[in-house]
């Protein structure tokens, strides 16, 4: 039973560029939460998508988007990369139950360097 | 707001020793807190969680309190082994109706042999 999957492992992009990271859940579950972890600190939660829509969303700016494809699979695009934005970026998947909340399972992560 | 936050920033045991590390929230609504383990270069790794109708649960070497008058949370690791040294985030969910999260900073646990 295949966990969590991320891709790529590391990635090096250039202030300004674009960048889109990959996410397929664990086998059964149908929302993906992704997270973004600066060195040193707890992950940040970013958004959620369920449905092939974003549901929740935290305290990021609009550069942050998402999707979700109908196999429940994800990807996280940044666009306008600065370089406060490197980071690991963490993929959660979880199943939704209405009304209540379930565990939810974490990738390895991408890490990200802005240069 | 919404905040979950750690008492100390780090923890030095033996193995062998028992460890507990505390955890303080702030938003008494919540009713459902995570401990999740992250070693380095890894995801975070589900521990155990409590909902707050329970005042305490056990896993395996593991147990987790929870005290909802002062909104506080432990995590209590027996017999603590190298193995067990990582950071470690207490959480809560973003709001009741999904399952995203609010970590906090996370506690540094090493062992020493």
């Amino acid at each position: 039973d295949a966990g969590v999957t991320q891709s790529p492992t590391h990635l090096i992009k250039t202030r300004g560029q674009q960048v889109t990271l990959r996410c397929s859940p664990k086998s059964g579950h149908d929302t993906v939460s992704w997270y973004q972890q600066a060195l040193g600190q707890g992950p940040q939660f970013i958004f959620q998508y369920y449905e092939e829509e974003e549901r929740q969303r935290g305290n990021f700016p609009d550069r942050f988007s998402g999707h979700q494809f109908p196999n429940y699979s994800s990807e996280l695009n940044v666009n306008a990369l600065l370089l406060g934005d490197s980071a690991l970026y963490l993929c959660a998947s979880s199943l939704f139950r209405a009304g209540t909340n379930t565990e939810a399972f974490f990738g390895q992560g991408t890490r990200l360097t802005v240069v | 707001g919404e905040s979950v936050g750690l008492h100390l920033p780090t923890l030095s045991v033996q193995e062998g020793d028992n460890s507990i590390i505390n955890c303080a929230y702030s938003n008494s609504a919540s009713d459902y807190f995570i401990w999740y383990k992250q070693e380095s270069g890894k995801g975070p790794q589900f521990i155990i969680d409590i909902r707050s109708n329970m005042d305490k649960r056990q896993g395996q070497r593991v147990t987790v309190l929870l005290n909802k008058t002062v909104k506080h949370l432990s995590l209590q690791i027996a017999a603590t082994q190298p193995g067990d040294s990582a950071v470690y985030f207490c959480a809560e969910p973003h709001n009741q109706a999904g399952t995203a999260l609010i970590f906090g900073k996370g506690t540094t646990l090493s062992v020493s042999s």
